[in-house]
Order: C-alpha cells, then sequence, then structure tokens
C-alpha cells in the first residue's frame, strides 16, 4: 500500500522562528491533508492541497504532486503552534480512506 | 456549537466487556469515519459510512462493528474488548469524501484492562 513518510519526526525551535514540515509518499494521490493535533489532542485541518500552493495567516502549504511531496511552512512561530502535525493522504481509487503519515512533533518554546 | 460530539470521553473496560462509542454531528455531513491512533503513529481508519445505513471496512476493522442508522449518528462498537484495543478513538465527517471540512471530535480514550 501507499506509504506515508514525514520529517522531521521531532522539532524544537525558539518562537519567532519559521520551519518547514515535510510530507513524501510512494504513489499517486488525489487528495492530501494537513492536520494540526494540539497537545490537548484536539485535530484541526489545516489545508485540503492536493497540488498547488495555499496560504492561511502565518501557515502555508506546497504540494508537487508529480513528485510525490508536500511541504507545510509555518512563519514566525508562536507557542500555540506547538502539537504534531499530520500528512493524509487519499490513493486514487479511494478517496474515503485517507493514510496517515507519523507526524512531526513541534515544541515552540518561549 | 457545531462539530462533532463523541461520547464517552475517558473509559475503563475489563477484557471481553463490550461497550458502545457514540458519535454526533450536526454538519449535515454525508461521510463519517471511526479513527484509532495509537501512541507515536498517526490515526488508522477503522470503519467508515457513505450516508445513512451505509457502512464500510477500513484498514483497521477487526474487533469492531459499526452502524449509521441516523444521518447524524455514528456508532463504534466492541464485542468483547482486548487490551489491544487500548487506544484513542476519533470520530471524524466530512461534506464531501475525505476532502476539507473534515472535522474531528474531541476523541475517546479507552484504556481495556
Amino acid at each position: 500500500g501507499i506509504q506515508v513518510e514525514q520529517s522531521p519526526p521531532d522539532l524544537i525551535l525558539q518562537e519567532g522562528a519559521n520551519s518547514t514540515l515535510r510530507c513524501n509518499f510512494s504513489d499517486s494521490v488525489n487528495n492530501l491533508q494537513w492536520f494540526h493535533q494540539n497537545p490537548w489532542g484536539q485535530l484541526i485541518n489545516l489545508f485540503y492541497i492536493p497540488s498547488g500552493t495555499k496560504q492561511n495567516g502565518r501557515l502555508s502549504a506546497t504540494t508537487v504532486a508529480t513528485e510525490r511531496y508536500s511541504l507545510l511552512y509555518i512563519s514566525s512561530s508562536q507557542t500555540t503552534d506547538s502539537g504534531v502535525y499530520f500528512c493524509a493522504v487519499a490513493i486514487m481509487d479511494s478517496n474515503y480512506q485517507l493514510i496517515w503519515g507519523a507526524g512531526t512533533k513541534l515544541i515552540i518554546k518561549p | 456549537n457545531a462539530g462533532v460530539t463523541q461520547t464517552p470521553k475517558f473509559r475503563v473496560l475489563k477484557t471481553g466487556q463490550s461497550m458502545t462509542l457514540l458519535c454526533a454531528q450536526d454538519m449535515n455531513h454525508e461521510y463519517m469515519y471511526w479513527y484509532r491512533q495509537d501512541p507515536g503513529m498517526g490515526l488508522r481508519l477503522i470503519h467508515y459510512s457513505v450516508g445513512e445505513g451505509t457502512t464500510a471496512k477500513g484498514e483497521v476493522p477487526d474487533g469492531y462493528n459499526v452502524s449509521r442508522l441516523k444521518k447524524q449518528n455514528f456508532l463504534l462498537g466492541l464485542e468483547s474488548a482486548a487490551p489491544s484495543q487500548t487506544s484513542v478513538y476519533f470520530c471524524a465527517s466530512s461534506y464531501i469524501a475525505a476532502t476539507y471540512g473534515y472535522t474531528f471530535g474531541s476523541g475517546t480514550r479507552l484504556t481495556v484492562v
């Protein structure tokens, strides 16, 4: 089945720093999403981005489907950005089943 | 508040006991999903539903059953709980299959002893 790999697994930054999180996937997908899980466990959908670039405030994401990767950029990090960031994809013949990466754990220190 | 509500939030079961987790959404979403999350891992899909009265197996369906008798509710049942089912369970819903608008409940932490 399709493999989803996220890097780095852990990232510790000072408040105000910028970061780039990467998601690689092993097969063609027609659906890619980024999620944030806060330290209390709540999961929030950040981006639906099967291709191209999107921006939402300090966060932006780019997916290059032909090269099978996606990047999540966080600028001017704040302590509230801490948590785990997940990438999830759906394969071409099953748009219902999101396959999730293991996540990148981000800690922003004040 | 609009969204996805899961009950209960915490539960401890003894091996062999049964229980039902309830998921309710008030966004009129067609698609609903049950996931489990184990430490250090991403979510894994247990079962999903593409509409009222329908259910389908996901990646890890063994030991679980589901029902969607009403559009707004999606029930996850454990008939005979095992320690391997200790996990955090998340319900989610979406308007269009697995696309934006994917909304999660706050999770149920289940421990089987």
